[in-house]
């Protein structure tokens, strides 16, 4: 069975601290992505890695950043967190497939940022 | 912008009712649309659908895919209290790289 972590479940942060969100995933997946998950507006994509140290953008990057210095964990880093980035934070991966994939998630982080 | 819409937003049923969940797209160069079960944690995968009129069918769930008239059902026969959750429908659109854009989600609960 796929299995993809996330470091945390629950976190409290206050603004302007940086914080940091750690995925890990076990199946040698290229792909793994950074969701956040908000009431009324479902998972919405923040960035995504198809290979080590390489990211794309998202539909939603302002205020985050990535990194991938190996294959099987991303990270999430929020240089100075607000309080509009209170939300559940979702990771995902997937392995490259021509014929369309699932990508399998993590338990996500719930975050609040006082 | 693609775009990916769900009805109803929230859905409340008797215990042993029949469900449909529906989740229309606007995607340019679809290739595949996916239905997720979320309950408290992590969405967990349900179906994957790529060709029109092909029903896919797991226990009491099923869903179909209209590309023509892009949208896709999901339904929920002789519902369950386990069956609570929120429904997760994406869509794989190939320009996309293999990012899934979501829909809102369904909520749906099974009173008993």
């Amino acid at each position: 069975d796929v299995k993809v972590t996330q470091s945390s479940r629950y976190l409290v942060k206050r603004t302007g601290e940086k914080v940091f969100l750690e995925c890990v995933q076990d199946m040698d997946h290229e792909n793994m992505f950074w969701y956040r998950q908000d009431p009324g507006l479902g998972l919405r994509l923040i960035y995504f890695s198809y290979d080590v140290k390489m990211k794309e953008k998202g539909d939603i990057p302002e205020g985050y950043s990535v990194s991938r210095e190996k294959k099987e964990r991303f990270s999430l880093i929020l240089e100075s967190a607000s309080t509009n980035q209170t939300s559940m934070y979702l990771c995902a991966s997937s392995l490259s497939s021509d014929r369309g994939y699932e990508q399998y998630f993590g338990p996500g982080t719930r975050l609040t940022v006082t | 912008e693609d775009k990916v819409v769900q009805s109803p937003l929230s859905l409340v049923v008797h215990e042993g009712d029949t469900v449909t969940l529906n989740c229309s797209y606007e995607v340019t160069n679809f290739r595949s649309l996916l239905w997720y079960k979320q309950e408290k944690k992590a969405p967990t995968f349900l179906f994957m659908l790529t060709s029109s009129g092909i029903e896919k069918k797991s226990g009491r769930l099923s869903s179909i895919l209209d590309k023509k008239e892009l949208f896709s059902i999901l339904n929920i026969t002789a519902t369950q209290t386990g069956d609570s959750a929120v429904y997760l429908c994406a869509v794989e659109p190939i320009q996309g790289a293999q990012k899934l854009v979501f829909g809102q989600g369904t909520r749906l609960t099974i009173n008993p």
